[in-house]
């Protein structure tokens, strides 16, 4: 069964640089056509979207983030991993991975991860 | 970007009883429109894509309908362990979208 799980600095200055990973198991990252997706809910707020990578690394951002960051996949690790640079405390929020297709949803999610932006 | 929003934003019903929630897009989805439950502290769980499909392993309580603009999640009889936040989210295009979430109390 496929499983996400995210990691990464929890505790991030502010203006500098968040970086969380998303490892892939029980399953190719690299196997069918999916999309693989950065969503983050600040607290009490609904979720956001922040974009997704293809396993041949093509991507797309959600124009409100889109300056700030970056998507990146390493299919020989089978994981995928996303930067937003120049953080607020606006960019606090437990982030989410999650697998999925347009047709589909997003049937596959990470446990999540909280990240807060704080010196 | 697709605008999203559901109505209600909350509500508060018994065991058994039979609930409705609106998602409403601001242009057309076709039928790109999925439901996802959400409990506290725990990531989102897909109930329902392409707008009526019912995900593996959802129980049938829970179904969706409607296309284009306006479109349903039903809960056909409400169990305890349906209290979570439901929200909607369009795929048919980038940026992906979600809406506020309803939550519901039983």
């Amino acid at each position: 069964q496929l499983q996400l799980q995210e990691s990464g600095s929890g505790l991030v200055e502010p203006s500098q640089t968040l970086s969380l990973t998303c490892a892939v198991s029980g399953g190719s990252i690299s196997s069918g056509r999916y999309s693989w997706s950065w969503i983050r809910q600040p607290p009490g707020k609904a979720l956001e979207w922040i974009g997704y990578i293809y396993h041949i690394g093509s991507t797309y951002y959600n124009p409100s983030l889109k300056s700030r960051v970056t998507i990146s996949v390493d299919t020989s690790k089978n994981q995928f991993s996303l930067k937003v640079n120049s953080v607020t405390a606006a960019d606090t929020a437990v982030y989410y991975c999650a697998r999925g297709s347009a047709a589909n949803g997003m049937g596959v999610w990470g446990q999540g991860t909280t990240v807060t932006v704080s010196s | 970007d697709i605008q999203m929003t559901q109505s209600p934003s909350s509500l508060s019903a018994s065991v058994g009883d039979r609930v409705t929630i609106t998602c409403r897009a601001s242009e057309s989805l076709g039928n790109y429109l999925n439901w996802y439950q959400q409990k506290p502290g725990m990531a989102p769980d897909l109930l329902i894509y392409g707008a009526s499909r019912l995900q593996s392993g959802v129980p049938s309580r829970f179904s969706g309908s409607g296309s284009g603009t306006n479109f349903t999640l039903t809960i056909s009889s409400l169990q305890p362990e349906d209290s979570a936040t439901y929200c909607c989210q369009q795929s048919f295009k980038t940026p992906l979208t979600f809406g506020p979430g309803t939550k519901v109390d039983v």
